[in-house]
């Protein structure tokens, strides 16, 4: 089915460790996201790519790196992780032309 | 102070009943509101879109009051499969177009 894939969907890291969460997105969409969602919260913007080649900082984006690769896939990385990045990441994509956005079915991520 | 604001709740209603969620949003930059319902440890998908002159969508429906900064949600005849959080979002397209998410309302539908 067409949609947003995320990969891992769950990781344990301890403090200092690096890691890659991966995104890729089959709808041809020029748009894409990266989210946390902690308790009480709802989401929060870390990045975001406007298109291929492109990134921005959203609310949250301190302790993340990003990177889009091509048009499909978007990577978010954590150079050092520390207990504070433990949450739920969404990713998602979003048509240029439609309303609505799709999201990937998330990454727990635990950082102890 | 959050930019879109939400109830918590839980709200418990019996099947059935019509319940009714409500949201502010403080950016008056906001141009399109959608209702997204996330069900437990699972992603955001999108209800409806919310439109000024309000909107329904079987037993869902949507209203936005520009000039109040305030969404609704109402869901009429429950049911059980009604039951999860329903998140209030706004968009907004000046420099970045990206979703801002209200903390979501649970809701359980009990029989």
């Amino acid at each position: 089915n067409a949609g947003v894939t995320q990969t891992p969907k769950f990781q344990v890291l301890k403090t200092g460790q690096s890691m890659t969460l991966q995104c890729a997105q089959d709808m041809n969409h020029n748009s894409m996201y990266w989210y946390r969602q902690d308790p009480g919260m709802g989401l929060r913007l870390i990045y975001y790519s406007a298109s291929e080649g492109t990134t921005d900082k959203g609310e949250v984006p301190n302790g993340y790196n990003v990177s889009r690769l091509n048009k499909r896939e978007f990577s978010l990385r954590l150079e050092s992780a520390a207990p504070s990045q433990t949450s739920v990441y969404f990713c998602a994509s979003r048509s240029d032309r439609a309303r609505g956005y799709t999201f990937g079915s998330g990454t727990r991520l635990t950082v102890v | 102070r959050k930019e879109v604001e939400q109830d918590p709740g839980p709200f418990n209603v019996p099947e059935g009943a019509t319940v009714a969620f409500n949201c502010t949003y403080s950016n008056s930059a906001s141009q399109s509101f959608f209702w997204y319902r996330q069900d437990c440890r699972k992603e955001p998908k999108l209800l409806m879109s919310v439109y000024s002159s309000g909107n329904e969508d079987g037993r869902f429906t949507a209203q936005l009051n520009r000039a109040s900064q305030y969404i609704s949600l109402l869901i009429r005849d429950s049911k059980l499969s009604d039951s999860a959080t329903y998140l209030c979002v706004d968009e907004r397209n000046t420099g970045r177009r990206a979703l801002t998410f209200g903390s979501g309302t649970r809701l359980q539908v009990q029989p």
